[in-house]
């Protein structure tokens, strides 16, 4: 059974901190990894990583993704209370569907 | 932002009535998708669309339905809605316009739906 885990649950940091949250995957026919950045409302799209593109990076935001190890990092550098939201993590593989994790928690105290 | 809109944004309905949710696009896309958000569940797939009359279950079906006889609207319907469909209901559009797939999706506002 396809599945997507990410960790941690959840963590809560102070403006200016550096976060690394983290997405495996065992998903069959590997295709394509997105992030999305959920705060009240839809998630919004933030990258797609494929074999293709294994590193993407917009501002503050950047992401690998490690093919081997079938799995992935979001970074985030000098954290700001705008960051707070829940950070998902999706995989495409043999289907034209995406398999969701249940997504990291974070909170950025000022 | 993609041209998704959803309606109703909220409903409170009660155990045994029928529902329906409707989801609408201004972008051409041929692939839509109904998910269901619950906490502890992430995003789960429900039903999705891969052209006018062509649709699919996901991994969460039983207990819906939907339609799509227009390449903008996707229609969701709970036949006779329970306690346990109580959730917000999200539609997205794929990222490729017209005949074209990615698996980039695009999120329309949801719904917040309760079953009392």
């Amino acid at each position: 059974e396809d599945k997507v885990v990410q960790s941690p649950l959840s963590l809560v940091v102070h403006e200016g901190d550096t976060v690394t949250l983290n997405c495996s995957y065992e998903v069959t026919n590997f295709r394509s990894l997105l992030w999305y950045k959920q705060e009240k409302k839809a998630p919004t799209f933030l990258f797609m990583l494929t074999s293709s593109g294994i590193e993407k990076k917009s501002g503050r935001l950047s992401s690998i993704l490690d093919k081997k190890e079938l799995s992935s990092i979001l970074n985030i550098t000098a954290t700001q209370t705008g960051d707070s939201a829940i950070y998902l993590c999706a995989v495409g593989g043999a289907t034209n569907k995406l398999i969701f994790g249940t997504g990291t928690l974070l909170a950025v105290q000022p | 932002d993609a041209g998704i809109t959803q309606s109703p944004r909220h409903k409170v309905t009660e155990t045994g009535t029928p529902v329906t949710l409707r989801c609408h696009q201004t972008e051409n896309h041929r692939y839509m998708y109904w998910y269901r958000q619950d906490p502890g569940h992430g995003l789960r797939l429900i039903h999705y669309s891969y052209g006018v009359k062509d649709t699919d279950k996901g991994e969460v079906s039983d207990g819906y339905s939907v339609s799509r006889s227009k390449t903008e609207d996707f229609l969701l319907t709970l036949e006779s809605a329970t306690s346990s469909q109580t959730s917000v209901y999200f539609c997205a559009i794929s990222g490729a316009g017209g005949l074209g797939f990615s698996y980039e999706q695009y999120f329309g506002p949801g719904t917040r739906l309760t079953v009392t």
